[in-house]
């Protein structure tokens, strides 16, 4: 079993739609717990990052995580066809930059 | 803004050959990585190191060998290639300090024939 499980997809909703894009993980030590999103032929960029439990919040993005579950969440809001891309969670006990574990990704098409 | 260049975005090299892969950063960061990501597994570790002339193993070790003799680059090794290598291979540093998040390159796309 993977430490980190995520939905591949493909993941299509039409232009405004809300998104939710989520992760389950087994290691009880992740602490710090990231989502990157990944355009085609290009490196993966963070979108944002979230320590222990709680929701995070930047425009459009919305980071949940529930540790007692060990499921995490990222929420896109009116979401637009730029938001097409693969969405990477990825985790780990140290911080945002360091031993992180990712997920398979998941594949998000967003139609106009 | 932080830039992670990786020498080549395509690849093609033969099965045998010894394979250099070049990273370098303009951050001055302390830890470097090497990640290869294949569909549905997402990204693995490889490589990674925290300081000049240091390195750890990562997950997937086997096959692949590091180099890092100056802060800024953190070259990956095939020593010699074979077709279960062919992957997008992805390079990324972080601080050691503050606010560390990893910043990625555009990743090479290796494939061996």
């Amino acid at each position: 079993q993977k430490e980190v499980e995520q939905d591949p997809g493909p993941l299509s909703v039409p232009e405004g739609a809300i998104v939710s894009l989520n992760c389950t993980y087994s290691n009880s030590a992740f602490q710090y717990f990231m989502w990157y999103r990944q355009y085609s032929r290009k490196g993966p960029e963070l979108l944002m990052y979230t320590y222990s439990s709680g929701n995070k919040e930047d425009g459009r993005f919305t980071a949940q995580v529930d540790k007692s579950s060990k499921y995490i969440s990222l929420f896109i809001r009116d979401s637009q066809p730029s938001d097409s891309a693969t969405y990477l969670c990825a985790m780990s006990p140290w911080n945002a930059g360091n031993m992180l574990t990712f997920g398979g990704g998941t594949r998000l098409m967003v139609k106009p | 803004d932080v830039k992670v260049t990786q020498s080549s975005r395509y690849l093609v090299k033969r099965t045998g050959e010894k394979v250099f892969l070049e990273c370098v950063q303009d951050m001055d960061h302390e830890n470097m990585f090497w990640y290869r990501q294949d569909p549905g597994l997402g990204l693995r570790l490889i490589y990674f190191s925290y300081d000049v002339k240091m390195k750890e193993k990562g997950d997937i070790p086997e096959g692949y060998s590091v180099s890092r003799e100056k802060k800024e680059r953190f070259s990956l090794i095939l020593e010699s290639a074979s077709t279960n290598q062919t992957s997008m291979y992805l390079c990324a540093s972080s601080p050691s300090q503050g606010d560390t998040e990893a910043f990625f390159g555009q990743g090479t796309r290796l494939t061996v024939v």
